[in-house]
């Protein structure tokens, strides 16, 4: 299986300020069809995870432009440009291009 | 709006069998592949299988921990989706979760807690 490798585990932000999560696989994301089937989900305290950003970098429609994602290959990066308190939460990152889809350990997003 | 509402969920002891639902509505259903999803409790999310359309086939794929002892099924009459789980084991115990295709829409989750 493509092993995702999430860091850091734990990030303490200052709200107002910039955050970044990285998330390396195992094996290239690319898939036979060109595209990169790479997701990143946000969990809030006690909700059902929810998806953010599909295929890299294309945000759902109910996330704030706060977020992006960016990366190729195998190293993918979500980044929030400023951290609001909404924002707390566990974010993980999936491939979906390799059989079975594999997620990342997950980093715990929270406020100083 | 989409929902999703999973239910059957509860305590089974080990070796049991236990079939959740997941009754969706605010899409059309039958027009789209299905899946399951679970996260033990303190863990990430782990695909458990999936379902194509019934137009599709219906065919099923499961993931190596459950093949053989789970099995994804459609009704597509009644807009729900199935999971009948047997041979139960610990390491099963869950939230489980029904996603649709593309993982854009979760449902809340039913916990499926084995004991021994």
């Amino acid at each position: 299986d493509v092993v995702m490798t999430q860091s850091p585990l734990s990030l303490p932000v200052t709200l107002g300020q910039p955050a970044s999560i990285s998330c390396r696989s195992s094996q290239s994301l690319v898939h036979s069809d060109g595209n990169t089937y790479l997701n990143w989900f946000q969990q809030r305290p006690g909700q059902s995870p929810r998806r953010l950003i599909s295929k890299v970098s294309n945000r759902d429609s109910w996330v704030p432009d706060r977020f992006s994602g960016s990366g190729s290959g195998t190293d993918f990066i979500l980044k929030i440009s400023r951290v609001e308190a909404e924002d707390v939460g566990v974010y993980y990152c999936m491939q979906g291009t390799h059989w079975p889809q594999t997620f990342g350990q997950g980093t715990k997003v929270e406020i100083k | 709006e989409v929902q999703l509402a999973e239910s059957g969920g509860g305590l089974v002891k080990s070796g049991g069998s236990l079939r959740l639902s997941c009754a969706a509505s605010g899409f059309t259903f039958s027009n789209s592949h299905m899946a399951w999803v679970r996260q033990a409790p303190g863990k990430g999310p782990e695909w458990v299988g999936q379902i194509t359309t019934s137009s599709d086939g219906g065919r099923t794929d499961h993931a190596a921990p459950v093949k053989g002892r789970f099995t994804i099924s459609r009704d597509d009459s009644k807009n729900t989706l199935y999971l009948q789980m047997n041979s139960l084991k610990i390491e099963d115990t869950a939230v489980y979760y029904c996603i649709t295709s593309g993982w854009s829409h979760w449902g809340q989750g039913t916990l499926v807690t084995v004991y021994s």
